[in-house]
């Protein structure tokens, strides 16, 4: 089965540029979360979905960020304008439906570099 | 809020060392526990949980004990291999699955 895609894996784009990152998540999982990783702050949970809807975008750091997730096959991740400090790894991430404490599946991350 | 709390890395170990990655948690409720790896260049794999007290969750040779006493869930090999070494997180989550994760621990085994 295929795992979590993410594209692009890398981009490098020059500051006050908007950057999209896009994810498909695994077939029947109904939980989408978007993370950021960078040296300073570690793994941060920027917004997640269930069923499609947003429940919790607390972690996204400014109006600059925004997420989509039209359906349950896609979402984005959209940085406008970017600036040098949204250098990072952002991962997207699934996971299905139901109990607690059910295993949530990383996708390899879309490395952004803003210069 | 609830938070996880990992040893400070790195940890560089000699091949068949014994290893320990301390983590402990802090939460209310009972939360699942989780330990991830990372290797260089990817994304992070599960690599073993836990969703109750005193549960033991184990993968390739790692085990890890769901030490509620203790607010606990350390990572423990018994003979480690080159390959093992990574970026290894530990994490909790409650209810809504989202997940908080330690700051990590860089593990570097030299053959």
């Amino acid at each position: 089965d295929a795992g979590v895609i993410q594209s692009p894996r890398h981009e490098v784009t020059e500051m006050g540029q908007e950057v999209t990152l896009r994810c498909k998540p695994i077939s029947g999982h109904d939980y989408l979360f978007w993370y950021r990783q960078t040296m300073m702050r570690g793994l941060e949970l920027l917004i997640y979905f269930n069923n499609n809807v947003p429940i919790d975008d607390s972690g996204m750091p400014e109006d600059r960020f925004s997420a989509k997730m039209p359906n349950a096959s896609f979402s984005t991740l959209k940085i406008q304008p970017s600036e040098p400090r949204d250098s990072a790894v952002y991962f997207c991430a699934s996971s299905p439906p139901g109990q607690w404490g059910n295993t949530i599946y990383f996708g390899e991350g879309s490395w952004l570099t803003v210069v | 809020g609830d938070s996880v709390t990992q040893m400070e890395g790195p940890v560089t170990l000699s091949e068949e060392a014994f290893l320990t990655i301390n983590c402990t948690y802090t939460a209310t409720g009972y939360p699942s526990l989780f330990w991830y790896v990372q290797y260089p260049g990817e994304g992070l794999q599960l690599l073993l949980k836990a969703t109750k007290a005193d549960d033991k969750g184990s993968n390739k040779g790692f085990e890890a004990t769901y030490r509620k006493e203790t607010t606990s869930f350390h990572l423990e090999k018994g003979s480690v291999q080159v390959s093992d070494s990574a970026v290894y997180f530990c994490a909790l989550s409650k209810g809504a699955q989202k997940l908080v994760f330690g700051q990590g621990t860089r593990l570097t085994i030299n053959p």
